[in-house]
């Protein structure tokens, strides 16, 4: 089975860094993944990690280490429109070699002024 | 280029009724998924389509079942509805079942059960 554990919450000022940790314990695992769901919306995809280091797109990084089971999202110069959930999502295979992704419980981040 | 479509938007439904949601996947699109999102939590897999075939399936009753068209959209099924299913259902699509580590959403199905 899947299973991953991030912060239920974190609350960052405008302007500032902030980073979500995801620890994971997979039967398998391709990558992980990262995605941002607005209140009311679809789930919207950031980035993706294969392999260990660093992935960065504009202001938003990902960070996988496969030895820890463990990666983080960072997002710096917070914007007011960043407040939003934050999901990591393992893509792993199943019996048959298929893959899909497997969602951690998210992280509400919250952006002050 | 269209996104992944679904309809309904919203959905109430009583107890022990059935509902069937659909999904059209993104342009160049052929494997498309379904997840279950309730109230703060994850979406969680209910099962994917490929080639008009359930490919794979979360751990979910057989009270879930879909079916995947010839132009790769798709529907969900749910049978003898409890008031554990009211959720927002995502469908999700890409191309290809084992490659693509980007998947699509779409705005989400958001069944009331009552």
């Amino acid at each position: 089975g899947q299973s991953l554990e991030q912060p239920s919450e974190v609350t960052a000022v405008e302007g500032a860094i902030v980073q979500i940790n995801c620890t994971y314990q997979t039967s398998g695992f391709y990558g992980l993944s990262w995605y941002q769901q607005h209140d009311g919306g679809a789930p919207t995809f950031l980035s993706y990690n294969g392999l260990d280091g660093l992935e960065e797109t504009g202001r938003f990084s990902s960070f996988l280490s496969r030895s820890d089971s463990y990666g983080y999202l960072l997002l710096q110069e917070l914007q007011m429109k960043d407040s939003a959930s934050y999901f990591c999502a393992v893509r792993a295979p199943d019996q048959t070699g298929a893959n899909n992704l497997f969602f951690g419980t998210g992280t509400r981040l919250t952006v002050i002024p | 280029d269209a996104g992944v479509t679904q309809s309904p938007t919203h959905l109430i439904k009583t107890r022990g009724q059935q509902v069937t949601l659909r999904c059209s996947p993104k342009s160049g699109h052929d494997t498309v998924s379904w997840y279950q999102q309730a109230l703060g939590q994850g979406p969680q897999f209910i099962f994917q389509y490929y080639e008009e075939e359930e490919r794979q399936r979360g751990n979910f009753p057989d009270r879930f079942s879909g079916h995947q068209f010839p132009n790769y959209s798709s529907e969900l099924n749910v049978n003898a509805l409890l008031l554990g299913d009211s959720a927002l259902y995502l469908c999700a699509s890409r191309a290809g079942l084992a490659g693509g580590y980007e998947q699509y959403f779409g705005p989400g199905t958001r069944l009331t059960v009552t």
